[in-house]
């Protein structure tokens, strides 16, 4: 079973603090997704990589940056939290060769205050 | 206008109920059409994909893309308690490989 996991389920931080999401799978899947998820608006894509080091902007990147250092662990960092970035934050991996298959970690709910 | 747009509902049926979920998309270029459930606190599993037009049929769950119209729908036969998700609609084209897609999700409950 492919499993991807993220470091926190519920997090709360204060405007302003830098914040790190962390997200691990452990299926050696070349792609990896950060996206938010909002009522009413669905799942955004924040940002993806398709290789080690290499990332792509997604829909939404503005105050969000990412880190691909290894190739089962995708970071997502908010470099200023504000209060607009309360948010439902999902990690996806994605097998090369089958673009209909995202596995998805069970998200990190996070409150910014 | 979004480029996939899906009714949030809610949805409330009886078990044992047919239902119908669907989503329209306005982007010709999307071949892969994807169904992923996703439980309360947890994030989305694929359920059903279809690619280009037609239908699938997986146990109680058929997908169906009407190209033509640019609408999908996933029915569910015999609605169980279990059924009881939030259905998100996803789609993709077949080339610049990696970018999915998501309609907002249908919130489904059935009543036993």
């Amino acid at each position: 079973d492919v499993k991807v996991t993220q470091s926190s389920r519920y997090l709360v931080k204060r405007t302003g603090e830098k914040v790190f999401l962390e997200c691990v799978q452990d299926m050696d899947h070349e792609n990896m997704f950060w996206y938010r998820q909002d009522p009413g608006l669905g799942l955004r894509l924040i940002y993806f990589s398709y290789d080690v080091k290499m990332k792509e902007k997604g829909d939404i990147p503005e105050g969000y940056s990412v880190s691909r250092e290894k190739k089962e662990r995708f970071s997502l960092i908010l470099e200023s939290a504000s209060t607009n970035q309360t948010s439902m934050y999902l990690c996806a991996s994605l097998p090369q060769g089958r673009p209909y298959e995202q596995y998805f970690g069970p998200g990190t709910r996070l409150t910014v205050t | 206008q979004k480029e996939v747009e899906q009714d949030p509902g809610p949805l409330s049926v009886p078990e044992g109920a047919i239902v119908s979920l669907n989503c329209t998309y306005s982007n010709s270029a999307f071949q892969y059409f994807m169904w992923y459930r996703q439980y309360s606190r947890k994030g989305p599993e694929l359920l059903m994909y279809t690619y280009s037009s037609g239908n699938k049929e997986d146990g109680r769950f058929t997908a169906q893309v009407d190209k033509s119209s640019k609408y999908i729908s996933l029915f569910i036969r015999d609605s169980q308690p279990s059924d009881s998700a939030t259905y998100l609609c996803a789609m993709s084209a077949d080339t610049g490989g990696f970018k999915t897609i998501f309609g907002a999700g249908t919130r489904l409950f059935v009543k036993a």
